[in-house]
């Protein structure tokens, strides 16, 4: 089955510091979503985005779902020590299709203080 | 916290014996999903529900089955479990097919 790509695979950064990471597909989709899983949990949404361009906030967070459709955008600005995880990108392609939500490979990110 | 409780969280047990997961939902969603994580494979759906009695099969159906007789509760069985469906398990829900999926807390399976 398909996987989306994210890049970076993982981010070694500084507390303070803002990060950026994306994610690609070869397929349109109708929605992206931002996933952030912690050690021995499931992963929690962040972010949901519906319409291309959309640039949508959550605190720190900020996801952009890209106006070719292909691509979606995760900054976390000013990162703090809780940041720590493994982030997901997920995308469905159009409605009516619980079987077709499509999840990328991840990025893990560690802070150091 | 999405109300979804998976039992057991941890579980070890031997090639060819069968094995049952729970999915509990508090949350009245219609929608229920099981999805296996693997490393270099991300997650991947197994089954998915959408309505009592009412399943599908997603991307890696291969070895498992799944029952829903009650809204709340989404279970997958391993018939005759191999060491290939070690994985971490997880349960998800959505009240809509496009809304989002909300994740419950994981059952790490070790085939032995």
């Amino acid at each position: 089955g398909q996987q989306l790509n994210q890049s970076p695979q993982s981010m070694f950064i500084q507390e303070g510091e803002d990060v950026s990471m994306n994610c690609t597909s070869s397929s349109i989709f109708n929605t992206w979503l931002w996933y952030k899983q912690d050690p021995g949990e499931g992963p929690v949404l962040l972010i949901a985005l519906y319409k291309a361009g959309e640039l949508t906030s959550n605190g720190r967070l900020t996801a952009q779902f890209g106006i070719t459709r292909k691509d979606s955008f995760l900054n976390i600005s000013a990162s703090i020590p809780s940041d720590v995880g493994i982030y997901f990108c997920a995308g469905q392609p159009f409605t009516g299709t619980a079987s077709k939500l499509t999840f990328g490979t991840g990025t893990r990110l560690q802070v150091t203080l | 916290d999405a109300g979804i409780t998976q039992s057991p969280r941890h579980k070890v047990t031997e090639t060819g014996t069968p094995v049952t997961l729970r999915c509990h939902q508090t949350e009245n969603h219609r929608y229920m999903y099981w999805y296996r994580q693997d490393p270099g494979h991300g997650l991947r759906l197994i089954h998915y529900s959408y309505g009592v009695k009412d399943t599908d099969k997603g991307e890696v159906s291969d070895g498992y089955s799944v029952s829903r007789s009650k809204t709340e509760d989404f279970l997958l069985t391993l018939e005759s479990a191999t060491s290939s469906q070690t994985s971490v398990y997880f349960c998800a829900i959505s009240e809509q097919v496009e809304w989002p999926q909300h994740f419950g807390d994981g059952t790490r399976l070790s085939i032995l």
